[in-house]
Order: C-alpha cells, then sequence, then structure tokens
C-alpha cells in the first residue's frame, strides 16, 4: 500500500478538463517538491511535472501541476486519445528517507 | 542524448543473488545522482535505492535494506545494484534512473526484468 494516495482511475473524453489527486503527509507532499511522471504500457516514465508545477521543455501546457498542504494534483486540459496512460505522484519523504510513489492513476479517454 | 542501458536481468531461485548494471551515456554522468526504481508485474512503480555522485551518500527502501547494495563507477559509467537473498517479491522489472537532485529523475533507461522463482 502506498503512502501517497492515488485514484486507481479516472476517464473523459476528448476535450474534457481531468484531475488527479495525490494525497499523502506532512514529511513528503507537506515538505517536499512533487514530482509527476506519465507511463505507457511496456515503456519507461516519462517526467512530466517537477517541483509541483514545472513542465520539462516539450510537456505540452495542456499539462498543470498545483500542491497545497499534504496534496497535490495534476490536471490535464484538453483531454487527446494519447493521454491515455498511468500517472504517478511522487515525493521525498523525510522521515522514511526514501522516495515515495502514489500508486498510479490509469486515464482513460472514452 | 540521455541514454541509460540496463542489462544484468534474469531467472534467479529464491534466496539467490544477482548484479544488474546500468550504462550512462550521453551526460556527465559522475554530476548526477543515480537511482533504481522497480516495477512489479502488472503493479506500480518503487523506488529502491539512491547514490549521490562521489557513492558516499546511498539511500534504500526499508524492505531491500542489508540485501541489495547501490554503487557506481565514475570511470566506467556506470550504476550497479547488487542484489542479495533474493525472494519472489523482488520480481520486477528494474529501471536506471538520472536524479537531478536525490528527490526525483528525469530520464529513465528501458528496464531490466528480475524473475525469482524456484
Amino acid at each position: 500500500q502506498s503512502v501517497l494516495t492515488q485514484p486507481p482511475s479516472t476517464s473523459g473524453t476528448p476535450g474534457q478538463r481531468v484531475t488527479i489527486s495525490c494525497s499523502g503527509g506532512r514529511s513528503n507532499i507537506g515538505a517536499n517538491y512533487v514530482y509527476w511522471y506519465q507511463q505507457f504500457p511496456g515503456t519507461a516514465p516519462k517526467l512530466l511535472i517537477y517541483k509541483n508545477n514545472q513542465r520539462p521543455s516539450g510537456v505540452p501546457d495542456r499539462f498543470s501541476g498545483s500542491t497545497s498542504g499534504t496534496s497535490a494534483s495534476l490536471a490535464i486540459s484538453g483531454l487527446r486519445s494519447e493521454d491515455e496512460a498511468d500517472y504517478y505522484c511522487a515525493a521525498w519523504d523525510d522521515r522514511l528517507y526514501s522516495r515515495l510513489f502514489g500508486g498510479g492513476t490509469k486515464v482513460t479517454v472514452l | 542524448e540521455v541514454q541509460l542501458v540496463e542489462s544484468g536481468g534474469g531467472l534467479v531461485q529464491p534466496g539467490g543473488s544477482l548484479r544488474i548494471s546500468c550504462e550512462a551515456s550521453g551526460f556527465t554522468f559522475s554530476s548526477y545522482w543515480m537511482s533504481w526504481v522497480r516495477q512489479a508485474p502488472g503493479k506500480g512503480l518503487e523506488w529502491v535505492a539512491n547514490i549521490r555522485q562521489d557513492g558516499n551518500e546511498k539511500y534504500y527502501l526499508d524492505s531491500v535494506k542489508g540485501r541489495f547494495t547501490i554503487s557506481r563507477d565514475n570511470s566506467r559509467n556506470s550504476l550497479y545494484l547488487q542484489m542479495n537473498s533474493l525472494r519472489a517479491d523482488d520480481t520486477a522489472v528494474y529501471f536506471c534512473a538520472r536524479d537531478p537532485d536525490y528527490s526525483t529523475s528525469d530520464y529513465w533507461g528501458q528496464g531490466t526484468l528480475v524473475t525469482v522463482s524456484s
């Protein structure tokens, strides 16, 4: 069971906006940056959002990240079929001295 | 172009040992923290360990402490994971990843599969 909690799945139609939540605690999300990764089946994860809300070069601005207290969110606006993938949040935990991942959220485009 | 290529995975019996490797290219290896992250079949990502640029600071997932050892050879641009006392629940694809700092990874290899089974 992951210390960072994400919904297992979410879905939307093309063009819609979907959000994925990531709930943690004071020693992880409450104290450190949150990162988001996108993973397609059978491939390596790709960094999508770093330091809570920053996008690496090449990531569309349809993807945005935010944090509030001990929770974080990833929003995908203008949902496209190619966004169908698994999404993971991650943060360092100061108490465990470990990097934590959320359990992952599968996004389905209907 | 950043490239990370893992090798050394395979089938090993419970209680056995295995050493997996990662060869890096396309960046200054000695300037980055490095990590191993694993993914069991059909499951999510799980961070395993990471190591500082000079090799003198390391962190491990609790369940692998005392069994796994992360190391690096900056002269060979290579990262290693020595895995001892392997258990069935260590079965996973093991990814090598580059870390801009200890808390995150920005580039990942394609992974090497480790299967622990009799």
